[in-house]
């Protein structure tokens, strides 16, 4: 079954660190560039971040660059987010997705996502 | 940053409507315009790549047009599982944006 899994959100307080995990079955994990994407709560969708196929480039949005962390492990078809020095403002669901293209042929546009875990910064 | 801004924000409409929304980028894109649905509570899945091209599985109802700055997404006979938000979003460059969604309902 193709699929992509999210876990280790939860409740943080603000400046704390958490790190969030997808488990991807079902397809060639090692050959896709991959993504986070948040959606506050009934806010619109933000891209967070994105690692190549090899996680040898990494990119990120502007208001999380410096304090998230975007990685991966081929052997283990999982990808990670390590999210430092939390705020308030980013209280949302994270979603991992899939780019649609794949090695160096990557495209910013996403074709597979999971359902999301969330992430609630407050004291 | 590229903003995309789409219109209208929310829109009601009967089953076998023909439907449009627009996206509008703050600079040209050429056709990197993607278009996602989302229904409550599930993840967006994708509608339309490259402008408008159809991706694999998705209804031949939904088509996409436009280049440069102005897009369009049209559904062109409404069926009850297409209410939903639709989102537009950039890939011509990072970071990647998307527009702040059109709520479709039902009328």
């Amino acid at each position: 079954q193709v699929q992509l899994v999210e876990s280790g959100g939860g409740v943080v307080q603000p400046g704390r660190s958490l790190r969030l995990s997808c488990a991807a079955s079902g397809f060639r994990f090692g050959d896709y560039g991959m993504h986070w994407v948040r959606q506050a709560p009934g806010k619109e969708l933000e891209w967070v971040a994105f690692v190549w196929y090899d996680g040898s480039y990494k990119d990120y949005g502007g208001s999380v660059e410096g304090r998230f962390t975007i990685s991966r492990d081929n052997s283990k078809n999982t990808l990670y987010l390590q999210m430092d020095n939390l705020r308030a403002e980013d209280t949302a669901v994270y979603h991992c997705a899939r780019d649609r293209g794949t090695r160096r042929l990557f495209q910013n546009l996403f074709d597979m996502w999971g359902q999301g875990t969330m992430v609630t910064v407050s004291s | 940053d590229i903003q995309m801004t789409q219109s209208p924000s929310s829109l009601s409409a009967s089953v076998g409507d023909r439907v449009t929304i627009n996206c509008r980028a703050s600079q040209s894109i050429s056709t990197y315009l993607n278009w996602y649905q989302q229904k409550p509570g599930k993840a967006p899945s994708l509608l339309i790549y490259s402008a408008s091209f159809l991706q694999s599985g998705v209804p031949s109802t939904f088509s996409g047009s436009g280049s440069g700055t102005d897009f369009t997404l049209t559904i062109s006979s409404l069926r009850p599982e297409d209410f939903a938000t639709y989102y537009c979003q950039q890939s011509f460059t990072t970071p990647i944006t998307f527009g702040q969604g059109t709520r479709l309902g039902i009328k």
